[in-house]
């Protein structure tokens, strides 16, 4: 079946550490993003990606990095200089970004907790 | 991309039509009303969207005023599974899938 695959669904790590969450996509689409969730807000976009080897960076990028040498995988590192980085982390792909009515497909998302 | 404003929660009876509001009164004519919901702890799901003809489809129907600068989502026979945030986003040609997320509505559906 094809779609988006976000591991693992609860992560933990200690104040300080980077860490990085997956996501990989098996529906040969161009675009992917990352978007980060607190408790009781909406998604706001972290970085996003049209093609393999580029990505822009997003409404909040500070603190976060990430890579896109495949077309299937775009892998987000929340760096030590993220200053909460405690969230639920969602990962979507699109055919393009450029093209019209294209839909995005979501991941079940990473909840990450930083003690 | 133009601003969207929703009521932050709607209770609805089961079996009966939910019409979730929004306004996006700043709307341009090249940008387009889309429609996500998101299940508690899960990632949102494109419902629906629509330019200025009404849409729908096996999950929803899309209403947009004349003017553009509201739209309702309707859901016909609501079940409880439908409990959900509803998003509306406007998106315009160009900006493509980099979509903007407010805070949406939270449909509670009940027995």
């Amino acid at each position: 079946d094809g779609g988006i695959t976000q591991s693992p669904k609860y992560l933990f790590r200690k104040e300080g550490q980077n860490v990085t969450l997956s996501c990989e996509q098996n529906l040969n689409h161009d675009a992917m993003y990352w978007y980060r969730q607190d408790p009781g807000q909406g998604l706001r976009l972290i970085y996003y990606s049209q093609i393999v080897n580029d990505f822009q960076k997003g409404d909040i990028a500070e603190g976060y990095s990430v890579s896109r040498e495949k077309k299937e995988s775009f892998p987000l590192t929340v760096t030590s200089a993220q200053k909460n980085p405690t969230a639920f982390y969602l990962c979507a792909s699109s055919i393009a970004l450029t093209r019209r009515h294209t839909e995005a497909f979501f991941g079940q998302g990473t909840r990450l907790t930083v003690v | 991309d133009a601003k969207t404003t929703q009521p932050p929660s709607m209770d609805c009876a089961e079996g009966r039509a939910a019409n979730l509001p929004c306004n996006h009164s700043t709307i341009s004519g090249n940008e387009y009303v889309y429609w996500y919901r998101q299940i508690h702890s899960q990632g949102p799901q494109y419902i629906i969207h629509g330019l200025k003809n009404n849409e729908t489809n096996e999950m929803a129907s899309l209403i947009i005023t004349e003017d553009r600068k509201s739209s309702t989502l309707i859901l016909p026979h609501a079940t409880l599974r439908d409990t959900a945030v509803y998003y509306c986003i406007v998106r315009g040609d160009g900006t493509a899938s980099k979509l903007t997320f407010g805070t949406g509505t939270r449909l509670q559906v009940t027995l």
